[in-house]
C-alpha cells in the first residue's frame, strides 16, 4: 500500500523566512496531494492541494510542487509569520485502491516562527 | 451552519469499559471516516464508511467498532479490547476525495484512567 514519509518532523525559522516541508510517496498511481495545517488545539484544514497533472501551485505566500518522477511534494511557504506556527500534514490519494477513496497522511510536521 | 460535530470534546473512562464517540455532519457527505491522532504519529485511520450500511476497517481497526445506520452520522466505539485508548480521536467526512477536500470535527480527547 502507500506509504508517505515527511520531513522535517520539526522546523523552526524566523519570522519573515521561508519553510519548506518535504513528502515523499511510494504509489506512483497516487494522484491527489493536499496538506493541512493543524493549530494548537484545533482541527485539521485544508491549506493547499494539488492533483497528479499540475507541477506547481501557488495561493499568496504558499506554494506546493510535485515531482512525479522522483515521487516527492513539497510545501514552500514564504515570508513566515507568528501565525504560520502549526503542525502541518501532507497526504496522498493512492490511485489504485479499487474504488475506495482514503488519504494517507504523513507523520506531521511541526512548525514554528519565532518572532 | 453546515459542519461536523463531536461529542464529547473530553472523555474520561475507566480501564475495561466500552464508550462510545459520537460523529454528526450535515454537509450531505457520503464518505466519513475516523481517524486517531497520538503525538508524533501523525493521523491514523481506523474506520471509513463511503456509503450508508457499509464500512471498511483502516489501518488500526482492532479493538474499535463503527456503525453506519444514517448517512449523517458514524459512531465510534472504543472497546475495553483495544489496549492503548488514550488518545485525541479525529471524524471526518468528504464527497468524493479525488474531487473534493476532507473536513474535519473539533476532536474528542479520550483518557483512560
Amino acid at each position: 500500500g502507500e506509504n508517505v514519509e515527511q520531513h522535517p518532523s520539526t522546523l523552526s525559522v524566523q519570522e519573515g523566512d521561508s519553510a519548506v516541508i518535504k513528502c515523499t510517496y511510494s504509489d506512483s498511481a497516487s494522484n491527489y496531494f493536499p496538506w493541512y495545517k493543524q493549530e494548537l488545539g484545533k482541527r485539521p484544514q485544508l491549506i493547499i492541494d494539488i492533483r497528479s497533472n499540475v507541477g506547481e501551485k501557488k495561493d499568496q505566500r504558499i506554494a506546493v510542487t510535485l515531482n512525479k518522477t522522483a515521487k516527492h511534494f513539497s510545501l514552500h511557504i514564504t515570508e513566515t509569520q507568528p501565525e504560520d506556527s502549526a503542525v502541518y500534514f501532507c497526504a496522498a490519494l493512492p490511485g489504485s485502491q479499487g474504488g475506495s477513496e482514503k488519504l494517507v497522511f504523513g507523520k506531521g510536521t511541526k512548525l514554528t516562527v519565532n518572532p | 451552519d453546515g459542519g461536523i460535530t463531536q461529542s464529547p470534546k473530553y472523555l474520561f473512562r475507566k480501564e475495561g469499559q466500552n464508550v462510545t464517540l459520537s460523529c454528526e455532519q450535515n454537509l450531505n457527505h457520503d464518505a466519513m471516516y475516523w481517524y486517531r491522532q497520538d503525538p508524533g504519529q501523525g493521523l491514523r485511520l481506523i474506520y471509513y464508511s463511503q456509503i450508508v450500511n457499509d464500512f471498511q476497517k483502516g489501518d488500526i481497526a482492532e479493538g474499535y467498532s463503527v456503525s453506519r445506520e444514517k448517512k449523517e452520522s458514524f459512531p465510534l466505539t472504543v472497546t475495553s479490547a483495544q489496549k492503548n485508548p488514550t488518545a485525541f480521536y479525529l471524524c471526518a467526512s468528504s464527497i468524493l476525495l479525488s474531487t473534493g477536500e476532507l473536513f474535519f470535527g473539533e476532536g474528542s480527547r479520550l483518557t483512560v484512567l
